[in-house]
Formats: C-alpha cells, sequence, structure tokens
C-alpha cells in the first residue's frame, strides 16, 4: 500500500540555518505530493505542493521537488525563522477519485534566536 | 480562511459511552473527511464523505461511524468509546477529489477514561 516516510524529529536549528526535512513515499501510480504545516494548537494547512515528476512546490520560502526516481519530496528552505516553528507533514494522494490524503508521520520542528 | 468549526472542540468522556463529534462547513464543498492524529502516526483518515448521504470508509475506521445529512455537517460517531480512541480529531473540506487541497478545521482533543 501506499506510506510516506519522514525524517525522525524533533529537529532544532538557529535562526538563519538552513533546513532540509526528508519524505520518501511508496505508492502505486503517480501520486500527488504535498507538505502540511501545523503551528502549535490549530490545524494544518497547506504549505505546498506538487502533481507531477519534476514539479516544484513553493510558497513562503519553503521549496520540494517532486522525484520520482529517488520517491522523494524533500522540504528546504534556505533562512529559517523562528516563526517557523511548528510540525510539519508530507503527504501523498492519488491521481483520481477520493482525495485520501496519506501523512507521513510528522517532524516537529524549533527554531531558537 | 476557510470555514470550517469543530465541535466541540475539548471533551472528557468514559469509555463505553457514546460520543458525537461535528464537523461544519460554510463553503459548500462536497467532500469532508474525518482524520484522527496520534503520535507517531500522523494523521489517518477514519472515514469520508462525496456528497449527501454519501460515505466510504478509510484507514482506521474500526469503531467508528459517519453521517451526512446535509452538505455542510459531516459527524463522527464513536459508538462506545474506547481509551484507544483517545485522540485529536481533525475533519477536512475540499471542493473535489482530485488533488484539491484539503482544509482542515481546528481539531477536538478526545479523551476516554
Amino acid at each position: 500500500g501506499n506510506s510516506v516516510t519522514q525524517m525522525e524529529g524533533p529537529v532544532t536549528l538557529s535562526e538563519e540555518a538552513f533546513l532540509t526535512i526528508n519524505c520518501t513515499y511508496t505508492a502505486t501510480g503517480y501520486p500527488s505530493l504535498f507538505w502540511y504545516v501545523q503551528y502549535p494548537g490549530e490545524g494544518l494547512q497547506l504549505l505546498l505542493k506538487a502533481t507531477k515528476a519534476d514539479d516544484k512546490g513553493s510558497n513562503k520560502g519553503f521549496e520540494a521537488t517532486y522525484r520520482k526516481e529517488t520517491t522523494s519530496f524533500h522540504l528546504e528552505k534556505g533562512s529559517v525563522q523562528v516563526s517557523d516553528s511548528a510540525v510539519y507533514f508530507c503527504a501523498l494522494t492519488q491521481i483520481q477519485g477520493a482525495q485520501k490524503l496519506v501523512f507521513g508521520q510528522g517532524t516537529r520542528l524549533t527554531i531558537n534566536p | 480562511d476557510a470555514g470550517i468549526t469543530q465541535s466541540p472542540r475539548h471533551k472528557v468522556t468514559e469509555t463505553g459511552t457514546p460520543v458525537t463529534l461535528r464537523c461544519h462547513q460554510t463553503e459548500n464543498h462536497r467532500y469532508m473527511y474525518w482524520y484522527r492524529q496520534d503520535p507517531g502516526h500522523g494523521l489517518r483518515l477514519i472515514h469520508y464523505s462525496y456528497g449527501v448521504k454519501d460515505t466510504d470508509k478509510g484507514e482506521v475506521s474500526d469503531g467508528y461511524s459517519v453521517s451526512r445529512s446535509k452538505t455542510e455537517d459531516f459527524l463522527l460517531t464513536l459508538e462506545s468509546a474506547t481509551s484507544s480512541q483517545t485522540s485529536v480529531y481533525f475533519c477536512a473540506i475540499s471542493e473535489s477529489g482530485r488533488q484539491e487541497t484539503q482544509y482542515f478545521g481546528p481539531g477536538t482533543r478526545l479523551l476516554v477514561l
């Protein structure tokens, strides 16, 4: 079945550091890939998405590229801020039918000033 | 922000009692979803709906039932709550099934004693 594996957390960085959160997936067919973010006490928000191989999703300085050959969708940001502290979820969905999201376990990110 | 509310936001109940959680949307979206969030598991789909009176099971549907009698409301019922159902429950909506962004509600924290 479909699955998503994220790097283990928690991750702690200093402000302005470079961020990478690894995400790999297993899926049949050609899924769409997503990164969602959950700020403390809130629901999830879509951060970015990519719907086909080699697509790059980007938002708020975050980027992720859909790599079919390595089945990966790693999240990167060049210079993190304290306000980026949150839990980040990688997810996939099948291209047809109801959009049943399959999530990774989440990675908690803390940015220190 | 998408107009999604969940009620109650917090609930404590005892094993064996029935519990109903409500999700209400003002966006007139066709698809509605119930997820549970547990440490180490990310979010997992319980049930979803693709229209009034049209529902289907997700990954972890045992012990849960749902109903959707109006476009705007999606109810999740635990017929006889167990301690393993202690979790945070999120409702989500999407306009269509295919690759569309899902918008999440604020969550309901349920504790079953």
